[in-house]
């Protein structure tokens, strides 16, 4: 157990339609991350939040957005759904950097499907 | 652009004999480097790091070597054992100040052990 929870584990939606993915990180660390896999690839950056503020963005769409609470919780919310939204999406948490030492702890995911 | 770079989407090997996974890079800004080992429906788990001024990082079984001048890494597992059939990630840090930094993956590498 990594300690970074996600829910729901699995979502079914229809193309058009708006979702929430929820993730509370490990106790103490202030960076959230979150990621998506397609198909048979690897985990592509979407955003980073550090303690309720965006500190990096990757190849998120217009579509997607997300925002971290004061109680460090972050959520993903996703919009206008496309058939190749389809994927899992993971959330990561990470302590500071101490050097360059950067270790990101993950969740379970959670496995969305557009229809 | 892939910045992260698994050539073998598979790889097989008896148990007991050593697994050689190995990961190119094109960033030289990269100052860490991490593989993650991933078991289907669960998220990536982290399994052993190594910082950019180092060659070699030993943990147990798992061992990881960095070429910063062929900008080439590989983790080995010595003996395998079958509990280590996984899909491997090989990920790169691109430092972003102290609050953590965006990791970079490879697209996974799917060892099988066999008995």
């Amino acid at each position: 157990d990594s300690g970074v929870t996600q829910t729901p584990k699995h979502l079914i939606t229809a193309t058009g339609q708006r979702v929430t993915l929820r993730c509370s990180p490990r106790s103490g660390d202030l960076s959230v991350y979150w990621y998506q896999q397609s198909l048979d690839q690897g985990l592509q950056f979407l955003i980073q939040y550090y303690n309720g503020e965006e500190r990096a963005k990757g190849n998120i769409l217009e579509r997607f957005s997300a925002q971290q609470f004061p109680d460090l919780h972050s959520e993903l919310n996703l919009s206008s759904l496309e058939l190749g939204d389809s994927a899992l999406y993971f959330c990561a948490s990470s302590p500071p950097r101490v050097g360059s030492k950067n270790i990101q702890y993950f969740g379970a995911g959670t496995r969305l499907s557009v229809l | 652009d892939q910045q992260v770079k698994q050539n073998s989407p598979s790889l097989s090997v008896q148990e007991g004999r050593i697994s050689i996974l190995n990961c190119d890079y094109t960033n030289s800004m990269f100052d860490y480097f991490l593989w993650y080992k991933k078991y289907p429906a669960e998220g990536p788990t982290f399994l052993i790091s190594i910082s950019s001024i180092k060659d070699k990082n030993e943990d147990g079984r798992f061992t990881v070597f960095l070429n910063k001048s062929a900008k080439h890494l590989s983790l080995h597992i010595v003996p395998s054992q079958p509990g280590d059939s996984a899909v491997y990630f090989c990920a790169a840090s691109d430092p972003l100040e102290t609050s953590g930094s965006r990791l970079t993956f490879g697209e996974g590498t799917q060892l099988t052990v066999n008995p």
